[in-house]
C-alpha cells in the first residue's frame, strides 16, 4: 500500500511565476490537507480538502489555492511567487479529522 | 493568543533522563489530538494519538487536560534515537505547535 506521495520532491522557480505541486493520498483516505513549513518552523496549516471542496482555510493569501479530484488526489497551485513561498510543502491525508499522515514534501526555492 | 502553543525548548537531555513536554490549545470544541514526530527535512510522522483518560505506548505517555486545554508527553528513559522536533497537532483545525526540539545526549 502506498503512502502519501507528493510530487515533485524539489523545485526552483522564479519570483512572480506560478507552481503546481501534486499530492496522492493514501489509500482510503478522502481528506488531503496542505501545509507550508519554513526552515525551523512548524508547518503552518494552508487548507483542507474533503469531498472536493475546500473545509479549512489557514492565514495565507488568494494566491494559494487548490483543487481536489474525484479519486482525492489534491493539487497545490501558488501564483505571483514572493522569495518568502520558498519552503517546504507538505501534504497529509486523513479520513476527517482522523490521524494525519504526510508526504515527503515538496522543496520549493523561489529565486 | 495562538491556536496551538508548545514549550518552545530546545531541550537538551542526557540519556536515560525524562522529559516531558506541553502544548495548550485555544479552541475548547476541539476533540482530537496526536503528538508527531519529525526528523531533520524529513516529513511529521504520527507519534501517538491523544485519549481523554491519557495513553501510554512503551517508554511514552500522552495525557489530556480538557479544563486547561493543554496536552503533555513524556518520555522516560531518554534514548539518542528519541531526538527530533515533537510536534502537537490539534486536528479540529489541523494546527499544528511550532514544535519543540528535543537533543537526547550520551
Amino acid at each position: 500500500d502506498a503512502g502519501v506521495t507528493q510530487s515533485p520532491t524539489h523545485l526552483i522557480k522564479t519570483r512572480g511565476q506560478q507552481v503546481t505541486l501534486r499530492c496522492s493520498p493514501k489509500s482510503g483516505h478522502d481528506t488531503v490537507s496542505w501545509y507550508q513549513q519554513a526552515l525551523g518552523q512548524g508547518p503552518q496549516f494552508i487548507f483542507q480538502y474533503y469531498e472536493e471542496e475546500e473545509r479549512q482555510r489557514g492565514n495565507f493569501p488568494d494566491r494559494f489555492s487548490g483543487h481536489q479530484f474525484p479519486n482525492y488526489s489534491s493539487e497545490l497551485n501558488v501564483n505571483a511567487l514572493l522569495l518568502g513561498d520558498s519552503a517546504l510543502y507538505l501534504c497529509a491525508s486523513s479520513l476527517f479529522r482522523g490521524e494525519a499522515f504526510f508526504g515527503q514534501g515538496t522543496r520549493l526555492t523561489v529565486v | 493568543r495562538k491556536e496551538v502553543e508548545q514549550d518552545p525548548g530546545p531541550f537538551n537531555v542526557p540519556e536515560g533522563a525524562t522529559v516531558a513536554f506541553n502544548c495548550t490549545y485555544s479552541n475548547s470544541a476541539s476533540q482530537s489530538f496526536f503528538w508527531y514526530r519529525q526528523d531533520c527535512r524529513k516529513e511529521p510522522k504520527l507519534l501517538m494519538s491523544v485519549y481523554s483518560s491519557g495513553n501510554e505506548d512503551g517508554r511514552f505517555t500522552a495525557q489530556l487536560n480538557r479544563a486547561s486545554q493543554y496536552i503533555s508527553l513524556l518520555i522516560r528513559d531518554s534514548k539518542l534515537s528519541d531526538s527530533a522536533t515533537y510536534l502537537c497537532v490539534v486536528n479540529n483545525d489541523m494546527r499544528f505547535g511550532a514544535g519543540t526540539r528535543l537533543t537526547v545526549k550520551p
